[in-house]
C-alpha cells in the first residue's frame, strides 16, 4: 500500500518566517494530496488540498506544490501568525476510500 | 457546513469490556471512516465504509469491528477492550464523486478512550 513520510516532526519559527513541511509518498498512482490543521484539542480541518493535474496551489498565506516525477509534495506557509500554531497533516490518496496520512508536524510560532 | 458529530469527546471504561464508539454525519456521504490517533504515529485507520452494510479494514482492524446500518451513522466496537487500545479516536466522512474525483474527508471532535 501507499507510504507517507513528512518531515519535520517539529518547527518553530519567527513570527512572520514562512514554514515549509515536506511529504514524500511511494506510490505514483496516488492522485490526490490534503493538508490538515489541527489544533489542540480540536478536529483535525482541511485548509488546502492538491490533485495530481496540478502543480502548485495557493490560498493566501498558504501554498501547496506538487513534484510527480519526485513524488512529493510541500505545504509552504509565509508570513506566520501566532495563531498558525498546530499539527499539521499531510495525505495522499488514490480511490477516494483510504487516505494515507504522514506522521504530523507540530508547527510553533513564536511572537 | 458538514458536521460529523462523535457520542462521546471522554470516555472510560474497563478491560474486557465491549466498547461502542457511535458517529453520525450529516451530510449523506457515502463514506465513512475511523482512525486512531496517537503521538507521534499520525492517523491510522481502522475501517471504513462506502456504502450501507460496506465495510473494508484498514491497516489496524485487528481488536475492532464496525457497523453501518444507516447511511447516517458508523460505529466502531471494541469486541473485548484491552489497554493498548487507550487513544484517541476519529471519525470522518466524505463525499464518493461518481466521477472519480477524491472529496476531502471531514472529522469529527474525536472520543479519548482510556482503558483501565
Amino acid at each position: 500500500g501507499e507510504n507517507v513520510e513528512q518531515h519535520p516532526s517539529t518547527l518553530s519559527v519567527q513570527e512572520g518566517d514562512s514554514a515549509v513541511i515536506k511529504c514524500t509518498y511511494s506510490d505514483s498512482a496516488s492522485n490526490y494530496f490534503p493538508w490538515y490543521k489541527q489544533e489542540l484539542g480540536k478536529r483535525p480541518q482541511l485548509i488546502i488540498d492538491i490533485r495530481s493535474n496540478v502543480g502548485e496551489k495557493k490560498d493566501q498565506r498558504i501554498a501547496v506544490t506538487l513534484n510527480k516525477t519526485a513524488k512529493h509534495f510541500s505545504l509552504h506557509i509565509t508570513e506566520t501568525q501566532p495563531e498558525d500554531s498546530a499539527v499539521y497533516f499531510c495525505a495522499a490518496s488514490l480511490t477516494g476510500n483510504q487516505f494515507y496520512f504522514g506522521t504530523g508536524t507540530s508547527l510553533t510560532v513564536i511572537p | 457546513d458538514v458536521k460529523v458529530t462523535q457520542s462521546s469527546r471522554y470516555l472510560v471504561k474497563r478491560t474486557g469490556e465491549k466498547v461502542f464508539l457511535e458517529c453520525v454525519q450529516d451530510m449523506d456521504h457515502e463514506n465513512m471512516f475511523w482512525y486512531r490517533q496517537d503521538p507521534g504515529l499520525g492517523l491510522r485507520l481502522i475501517y471504513f465504509s462506502y456504502d450501507v452494510k460496506m465495510k473494508e479494514k484498514g491497516d489496524i482492524p485487528e481488536g475492532y469491528s464496525v457497523s453501518r446500518e444507516k447511511k447516517e451513522r458508523f460505529s466502531l466496537i471494541l469486541e473485548s477492550a484491552s489497554t493498548n487500545q487507550t487513544s484517541m479516536y476519529l471519525c470522518a466522512s466524505s463525499f464518493w464523486d461518481r466521477g472519480y474525483s477524491n472529496q476531502p474527508q471531514h472529522f469529527g471532535d474525536g472520543t479519548r478512550l482510556s482503558i483501565l
